[in-house]
């Protein structure tokens, strides 16, 4: 069956490091991808998507690549800042199963 | 444009006491979900409607039933609360059902506590 397996947290970075939250997926077909952000308090915000193969999906100075042959959509930034402390969930489309969540904190 | 809005934000209950949770949106959206959040479990979907008329369970539906009012409003009800349904409750819609790049919009959720 369709299935998304998000990396565990929490990750805890200092400001300006690399950041790379590891997602990768099981379906059938060719979904698309997302990943979404979670503030304290609220629902889920898209980050951004991608919907096939290849498709590099970019918002804030995030990134993520829609790898088939490695069923893969890690997330990455450059450089976080304090502000990306948040929490990140990879999801797919076609059966709309979330990942279990990326809880990141980044210290000055 | 409010998105999409839920009530209460904040509700606490006793074992074996019924509640609805409303959940509605101005975009014109086709379908709507209902999920709970729970520590480390991530989002997991209670109910949704494709499209209005139209209800599907999802993978969590046992101790819920939902309606699909009209195109604006699904709600969620607990007939007899369990204290295994304390969590956050999510609801979202998003502009068609079979729209594989779709993006969903969240409401603000719903805490709740059954004692």
């Amino acid at each position: 069956g369709n299935s998304v397996t998000q990396m565990e947290g929490p990750v805890t970075l200092s400001e300006e490091a690399f950041l790379t939250i590891n997602c990768t997926y099981t379906a059938t077909g060719y979904p698309s991808l997302f990943w979404y952000v979670q503030y304290p308090g609220e629902g889920l915000q898209l980050l951004l998507k991608a919907t096939k193969a290849d498709d590099k999906g970019s918002n804030k100075g995030f990134e993520a690549t829609y790898r088939k042959e490695t069923t893969s959509f890690h997330l990455e930034k450059g450089s976080v800042q304090v502000s990306d402390s948040v929490v990140y969930f990879c999801a797919l489309s076609a059966t709309l199963y979330f990942g279990t969540g990326t809880s990141l904190t980044v210290i000055p | 444009n409010a998105g999409v809005t839920q009530t209460p934000k904040f509700q606490v209950l006793k074992t074996g006491q019924s509640m609805t949770l409303q959940c509605a949106q101005d975009m014109n959206h086709n379908s709507m979900y209902w999920y709970r959040q729970d520590p480390g479990m991530g989002l997991r979907l209670i109910y949704y409607s494709a499209s209005e008329g139209t209800t599907d369970k999802g993978e969590v539906p046992n101790g819920y039933n939902v309606s699909r009012l009209n195109k604006r409003e699904f709600s969620l009800r607990l007939e007899s609360a369990a204290p295994s349904q304390t969590s956050v409750y999510f609801c979202a819609s998003r502009p068609f059902s079979g729209g594989a790049t779709d993006t969903q919009y969240f409401g603000p959720g719903t805490r709740l506590t059954v004692l």
